[in-house]
Order: structure tokens, then sequence, then C-alpha cells
């Protein structure tokens, strides 16, 4: 069964820092999007960056980069020059591609908080 | 472009009552999927509406349902209401997914935050 293990319950950064945030992933579907979100608290989850399985290259969005490395089913975010705004819950969710799956349904980990010190 | 709408954000109703929450998906998407995010059981897929069909659906009772309209906005209605059915009702809407491709990006609605006495 699918599944995403999220292993960092909080998380501290020194403002304009680099932080790393795991995320690994259990599917036995060959064709997956895996996906990191963050959720203020407000509540709104925000899209921040994708990954496919059969990308070549590893997913950046700004200062949002994505370390896959798919043999060791992980797909960590890095957010480079961390910002007070940074602040937040971060999920990583994965879908998976196959043919027979038509429907939108994202599993989520459980989630990291990230606080960002000034 | 709008986002995705919620209302309403917060809710507050008694065990036993039922309850309809509402979202306007991006416009120009025609997929809404529907989560519930408590602090026990995380974010949990609860379905997803697509040309007004439920394409895919979690493990939850019946008593949670939905429907979507023909302009693309979707309720859930929630029926009997528990303690346990307190929780962030999250909405997110995308373009539709093709068969076979991974990538699709669902955005989301600020939430709806359901109180259950």
């Amino acid at each position: 069964a699918q599944k995403i293990t999220q292993t960092q319950p909080g998380m501290f950064v020194q403002e304009k820092e680099a932080v790393t945030l795991d995320c690994t992933y259990d599917t036995s579907d060959p064709s997956y999007g895996l996906f990191w979100y963050k959720q203020p608290s407000s509540g709104e989850m925000i899209f921040l960056i994708y990954q496919g399985s059969y990308d070549q290259q590893n997913a950046t969005e700004g200062r949002y980069s994505l370390n896959f490395q798919k043999a060791r089913k992980s797909a960590n975010l890095v957010i480079s020059a961390s910002q007070l705004g940074d602040s937040a819950m971060y999920f990583c969710a994965m879908r998976e591609g196959g043919i027979y799956n038509q429907g939108g349904k994202l599993i989520f980990g459980q989630g990291t908080e990230l606080s960002v010190k000034p | 472009k709008a986002g995705v709408t919620q209302t309403p954000r917060y809710l507050i109703k008694t065990r036993g009552q039922q309850v309809t929450l509402s979202c306007s998906p991006i416009s120009g998407h025609r997929s809404v999927s529907w989560y519930q995010q408590t602090p026990g059981q995380g974010l949990q897929f609860l379905f997803e509406y697509f040309s007004e069909t439920q394409r895919n659906k979690g493990n939850f009772p019946g008593r949670f349902s939905g429907r979507q309209f023909s302009n693309s906005r979707s309720e859930m209605n929630v029926s009997t209401l528990e303690l346990g059915d307190s929780a962030l009702y999250l909405c997110a809407s995308s373009l539709p997914l093709m068969g076979g491709i991974a990538k699709n990006i669902q955005y989301f609605g600020a939430g709806t935050r359901l109180s259950v006495l």
C-alpha cells in the first residue's frame, strides 16, 4: 500500500540558512508523483513543488528544490535562504499515476513543523 | 484568477446534527477533491468528483457524502455528526487528470473548520 513518512515532527532553522525536510515513500506503482505543500496557521495548503517518478532532473521552484533519490524512495525538500515567513507545517504527498488511477487522490505524510528563528 | 473558495470558514454544530460544506473551484477546474484533517489522523482523502460523478472515494462511513454541480461547484454533507467529525475540511480543485499521468496539481482552499459539541 502507498505510504508517506515524514520523520521530523518539528524543526528549527536560523533565518537565511538552508533546511532539509525529509520524506520517504512506499509504492509499487512505477508511475507516481510527489508533491510538497506548505500549510501556514491560516489552514490553506499551498503547493510548492512537484517531482514525477520519470523525471530525470530534480525539481526546483525558486528557493525550493527537491532532492529526489528514487532508489532510496526519498523526496526531501530543501529550502534555501530561510525566511521568517517560511514558518509553517510542510506536507509531503504522493499520487500513484498508473493507468488504472483516474482519480486525484493524494496520500499525505504527517507533516513537519518548521520554525524559522530571526 | 480567484482561488478555491470554501464556505463557511467556521462552523459549530452539536452531535446528531447534519452539516453541508461548500467549495467553489478555480475557474476552469473540473475536478474537486475533499480531505479531512485532524491532529490524530492527519490528512485523509474523502472523495473526488469530476463531471458531477464521484470518481474516487476514501475510507469514510456513509455519513459522509458529496455532490458536484454542473458548474463544478461541490458540496459535502455529513449527517448525524459525531464528536470525532471535528476537523478542518479542505477542498482542492484541479484540471481533469489524464490517465497514466501522475502530475496534476491540486490547489486547496482555506478550509472549513468544523467543531462538533
